[in-house]
């Protein structure tokens, strides 16, 4: 079983949609989680960086944190075509001193 | 404030030949670790350095090397490049080490490695 998991898509949705993007890890000693997103031929971009379980609001974009269930997401409110990127979940925290990443999530929001 | 800087941004290597990718920190950070990335294989870890030490290494051969310098300044090296090792190398830089709290990872643009 791989330590993160995540659906590589694509996920193809139309403008104005709501995208929700999900991740499940195996770890329980994973403390705080991260979403990156990369467009094509960039490195990727931290979009929301969230401790513990809850959620966390930052614009259109919302984390939310299941650690009992070990279930991440990524909700995107309103996507604009400018969203279409790849995102990446990035859980860490368990004094491995590294990041592990989702496969990563490709997503195509169309005009 | 200036993100994390890699250079150089494209290289191109023959089988056999040694490369080194430098990454710049974002100011103050004193972590630096670095990936690779393949279309087949994603976001691969090779190494954490902290404070000039070495905090980790990710599952790659000996000819993957790295260091730090006083400035958090940080060099990967590679010897006897394969073709396999073409890819997108980033390098992220954050306050602390992963396993710490405050450790938000922001990374560079990347130095995409062709080797031919």
């Amino acid at each position: 079983q791989k330590e993160v998991e995540q659906d590589p898509g694509p996920l193809s949705v139309p403008e104005g949609a709501i995208v929700s993007l999900n991740c499940t890890y195996s770890n329980s000693a994973f403390q705080y989680f991260m979403w990156y997103r990369q467009y094509s031929r960039k490195g990727p971009e931290l979009l929301m960086y969230t401790y513990s379980s809850g959620n966390k609001e930052d614009g259109r974009f919302t984390a939310q944190v299941d650690k009992s269930s070990k279930y991440i997401s990524l909700f995107i409110r309103d996507s604009q075509p400018s969203d279409s990127a790849t995102y990446l979940c990035a859980p860490a925290g368990d004094s491995s001193y590294k990041l592990i990443f989702g496969s990563g999530t490709r997503l195509l929001v169309r005009p | 404030k200036a993100g994390v800087t890699q250079t150089p941004r494209y290289l191109i290597k023959t089988r056999g030949q040694q490369v080194t990718l430098s990454c710049s920190p974002i100011s103050g950070h004193r972590s630096v670790s670095w990936y690779q990335q393949t279309p087949g294989q994603g976001l691969q870890f090779l190494f954490e350095y902290f404070s000039e030490t070495q905090r980790n290494k990710g599952n790659f051969p000996g000819r993957f090397s790295g260091r730090q310098f006083s400035n958090s300044r940080s060099e990967m090296n590679v010897s006897t490049l394969e073709l396999g090792d073409s890819a997108l190398y980033l390098c992220a830089s954050s306050l602390a080490p992963h396993g710490d709290m405050n450790t938000e990872a922001f990374f560079g643009q990347g130095t995409r490695l062709t080797v031919v």
